[in-house]
């Protein structure tokens, strides 16, 4: 079965700029997970949806959102981008929202200049 | 405070030569604990989760246990596709305030 689908897989964007990124997850998983990567700091928790609701959030400023439709797909959108932001994004989804393990797309790699 | 530790931060072993990678926690409420593999540029692929102190699950050459304060991950005659980081995880907490808590990993290289 097909999994985590994270597009696109590279980006480039200049500070100020916007920019979405999709993820479709494991047919039949309800909830998606987002994560920012970086060298020094490991994975950091964005925020999860599960069916469309945002259940937890990480300690990232209100430029980071997101949401989930009524398939399961989820977007994050970061607006007015800064040179910190630069990053592997991965979106995970998990079967259900408590506790099971989570399975992750290949990501996406955000570069600001 | 929760927190997780992997060590080592990096480890290189010869083909062959077994060794174990370190994830102690400290949280409250453990729901479970992960372990990934991640090669570069990549997303984490999933490994095992344990649930309960003194639970072991394996997967080819790879041995997971936990006890109430760490997990090990024993690697038996690894080569050099092995090589990746190996992420631990874990989770915490209980409903809204549920949390997956991740270590920075453990980088490993195995040399033929």
């Amino acid at each position: 079965k097909a999994g985590v689908t994270q597009t696109p897989r590279y980006l480039i964007k200049t500070r100020g700029q916007q920019v979405t990124l999709s993820c479709s997850p494991i047919s039949g998983h309800r909830s998606v997970s987002w994560y920012q990567q970086t060298p020094g700091q490991g994975l950091q928790f964005l925020f999860e949806y599960f069916s469309e609701t945002q259940r937890n959030k990480g300690n990232f400023p209100g430029r980071f959102s997101g949401r989930q439709f009524s398939n399961s797909r989820s977007e994050m959108n970061v607006s007015t981008l800064e040179l910190g932001d630069s990053a592997l994004y991965l979106c995970a989804s998990s079967l259900q929202y408590k506790g099971t393990e989570a399975f992750f797309g290949q990501g996406t790699r955000l570069t600001v200049v | 405070e929760d927190q997780v530790t992997q060590s080592p931060e990096a480890l290189r072993l010869q083909e062959g030569e077994s060794s174990s990678l370190n994830c102690s926690y400290t949280v409250s409420g453990l729901r479970g604990l992960f372990w990934y593999r991640q090669d570069p540029g990549k997303g984490p692929e999933f490994l095992f989760t344990l649930y309960s102190a003194g639970e072991e699950k394996e997967k080819e050459r790879l041995k997971a246990t936990l006890t109430k304060k760490e997990s090990f991950l024993h690697i038996t005659a690894p080569k050099p596709e092995d090589s990746a980081t190996y992420l631990c995880a874990v989770q915490a907490g209980a409903g809204n305030n549920r949390k997956l808590i991740w270590g920075l990993g453990t980088s490993l290289a195995v040399n033929p």
